[in-house]
């Protein structure tokens, strides 16, 4: 089956770190365009960011609200995409998703989406 | 920056046709993607460039774009329709860009 595993969330305080994993199956992982999506609770869908894949250099990009707190990175031998998210604040708080398109990822249409895993912030 | 608005609900009564907008700036210059969520699911791709349905999405589901307005289109609503929809769009200054969202409730 063709699908996308979320883990590692939890509890953390403020300031603190953590990191997410995403394990990819069913398709070429090394290729393929992984993207973090997050939701807040009760509200709508926020790109976090998004690495390219092998044969596109491997290079990441952030939205603004995350860049030089996080960073994507991917484990392309065991299938698996890494977000290591520090210096966390509540508004972080979210279930995290990582997405990635099936077709031509310039476009950035995301048709595989894991099931999410949920990150708490709170002191 | 740039910005992309839904209206926070629509309505529409069963069987009827609902339509809901996706605004921004020369949006119509965009490819612009449709997401349908159910509560405690993930997003699934409803329409992808504009206009295309992925396989497994009912003709029912359109959309279209140009201008400043986006727009899906969902004929024939059904109680399953009952979803957050959010249209999503790339800039090449920002990165991926999702609209608020979108609940439509299916009278």
């Amino acid at each position: 089956d063709v699908q996308l595993v979320e883990s590692g969330g939890g509890l953390v305080e403020p300031g603190g770190s953590i990191r997410l994993s995403c394990a990819g199956t069913g398709f070429i992982f090394n290729n393929a365009w992984m993207n973090w999506v997050r939701q807040a609770p009760g509200k709508g869908l926020e790109w976090v960011g998004r690495i390219k894949g092998r044969t596109d250099g491997e290079t990441a990009d952030y939205a603004a609200p995350v860049k030089g707190r996080f960073t994507i990175s991917r484990d392309d031998s065991k299938n698996t995409l890494f977000l290591q998210m520090n210096s966390l604040k509540t508004e972080d708080s979210a279930v995290y998703y990582c997405a990635t398109p099936n077709g031509d990822p310039i476009y950035h249409a995301f048709d595989l989406w894991g099931q999410g895993t949920v990150v708490t912030v709170f002191s | 920056s740039y910005e992309v608005t839904q209206p926070l609900s629509v309505s529409v009564a069963l069987g009827q046709t609902a339509k809901i907008t996706c605004g921004g700036s020369n949006i119509g210059s965009k490819y612009v993607h449709w997401y349908q969520q159910k509560p405690g699911q993930a997003p699934v791709l409803l329409i992808y460039r504009d206009n295309n349905r992925p396989s497994g999405i009912p003709e029912r589901f359109s959309a279209s774009n140009s201008g400043t307005t986006a727009t899906l289109t969902i004929t024939r609503a059904e109680a399953g329709d009952e979803a957050d929809y959010f249209c999503q769009v790339w800039d090449s200054s920002i990165g991926v860009v999702f609209g608020g969202g979108t609940k439509l409730t299916v009278l």
